[in-house]
């Protein structure tokens, strides 16, 4: 069935390193792609998404490129601040309506 | 802006209890979700409803059921509680056609 795997965490930062989470995918078809994040004692939020090969989902100054070659989505930012901290989830949509998300990856950014 | 709301941040129940999860919806939406959410695991889907009196099986439906009676309410149901249910239990809500979820705040529900 589809799958999604991130990179474990938690990733601890300094204020204005640069971010990378990874995320690969596994689905039949063409996924939509998606980054959540969840702040502290929040539900989740959309962050960015993608909706076919090669798109380039940004918000807030993160981004992330659907490729479809490698099966990836991965997160990046150029330099993260300690409002970033908080765990983000890499999901997808197979076009069956219902989200498939990874495990998780909780990001701490030290000032 | 959409919201949706469930009824408790914080629920602390015996084992054996029957316990209602509540989400409410303020939009049109057809889609309704319930997740649980553990450390390590992500976000796991329990129930899915797309439309009144229509549900679905997720990927761990075992011990839970769903009730879904008016479009914007959609409860989740623990029959009978045990304390491998205690998580944070998300309920989450989009449009039909578009791509975008809106989570509820969730519930952390211990068993004891």
């Amino acid at each position: 069935g589809d799958s999604v795997t991130q990179m474990e965490g938690p990733v601890t930062l300094s204020e204005e390193a640069f971010l990378t989470i990874n995320c690969t995918y596994t689905a039949t078809g063409y996924p939509s792609l998606f980054w959540y994040v969840q702040y502290p004692g929040e539900g989740l939020q959309l962050l960015l998404k993608a909706t076919k090969a090669d798109d380039k989902g940004s918000n807030k100054g993160f981004e992330a490129t659907y490729r479809k070659e490698t099966t990836s989505f991965h997160l990046e930012k150029g330099s993260v601040q300690v409002s970033d901290s908080a765990v983000y989830f890499c999901a997808l949509d197979n076009q069956g309506g219902k989200l498939i998300f990874g495990q998780g990856t909780e990001l701490s950014v030290k000032p | 802006d959409v919201k949706v709301t469930q009824s408790s941040r914080y629920l602390v129940k015996r084992t054996g209890e029957k316990v209602f999860l509540e989400c409410v919806q303020d939009m049109d939406h057809e889609n309704m979700f319930w997740y649980r959410q553990d450390p390590g695991l992500g976000l796991r889907l329990i129930y899915f409803s797309y439309d009144v009196k229509m549900k679905e099986k997720g990927d761990i439906p075992e011990g839970y059921s769903v009730s879904r009676e008016k479009k914007e309410r959609f409860s989740l149901i623990l029959e009978s509680a045990s304390t491998n249910q205690t998580s944070m239990y998300l309920c989450a809500t989009y449009l039909r056609g578009n791509t975008e979820a809106f989570f509820g705040q969730g519930t952390r529900l211990t068993v004891v």
